[in-house]
């Protein structure tokens, strides 16, 4: 049974950093790509990166550009999202998922909340 | 950035109804098209893939269909478990946009 555990949430104020981890168990981590997405209360789902199995491609959104850093370590089975330079509109519920060929979410964490707020 | 516009925003149906939500991609996507199921509080659910294949353990009353810029979810007869919040997703290129999301309301 594929279990994403996300950690590392919680609150910080604007400008500061954070750590999200995903804890993977179920597959074989090393062998798929692995998304973040979040989601502001009461709004929509955001894509937010992607990193490839291996780990050497990464993608962002546009409003993360720059800020945020996706990385994973395959001997841990863990994905990481580090959060600099948060602002309050990175207020949200972040969920990793496990991801299938051409990036395709097949497998969903059940999230963790980031607050950003002085 | 590709837009994805899903239609209607919300709708209020009854159980044993028939619903198709659509969705429209703002170039074309070929079938990297996704739908996903999120009821209040819970993380999304994976229902549809390559714009008609089913998830595992999905049911069957779910379908997809479609190709290129526009796309339809359809739930063939509505049970009380349905009700919730409906999202695509092109998987094309990135960045991996979502559609605004189609909630499903009890009539």
């Amino acid at each position: 049974e594929v279990q994403l555990l996300e950690s590392g949430g919680g609150l910080e104020q604007p400008g500061g950093s954070l750590r999200l981890s995903c804890a993977a168990s179920g597959f074989i981590f090393s062998s798929y790509a692995m998304t973040w997405v979040r989601q502001v209360s009461g709004k929509g789902l955001e894509w937010v990166s992607v990193i490839s199995a291996s780990g050497d491609s990464t993608h962002y959104a546009d409003s993360v550009t720059g800020r945020f850093t996706i990385s994973r370590d395959n001997s841990k089975n863990i994905l990481y999202l580090q959060m600099n330079s948060l602002r309050a509109e990175d207020t949200a519920v972040y969920y990793c998922a496990k991801s299938g060929r051409y990036g395709r979410i097949d497998y969903w964490g059940q999230g963790t909340l980031v607050t950003v707020s002085s | 950035d590709i837009q994805m516009t899903q239609s209607p925003s919300s709708l209020s149906a009854s159980v044993g109804d028939r619903v198709t939500i659509t969705c429209r991609a703002s170039q074309g996507i070929s079938n990297y098209l996704a739908w996903f199921q999120q009821k209040p509080g819970k993380a999304p659910k994976s229902l549809i893939y390559g714009a008609s294949s089913l998830q595992s353990g999905v049911p069957s009353k779910f379908s997809g269909s479609g190709s290129g810029t526009d796309f339809t979810l359809t739930i063939s007869s509505l049970q009380p478990e349905d009700f919730a919040t409906y999202y695509c997703q092109q998987y094309s290129t990135y960045p991996h946009t979502f559609g605004g999301g189609t909630k499903v309301e009890i009539k």
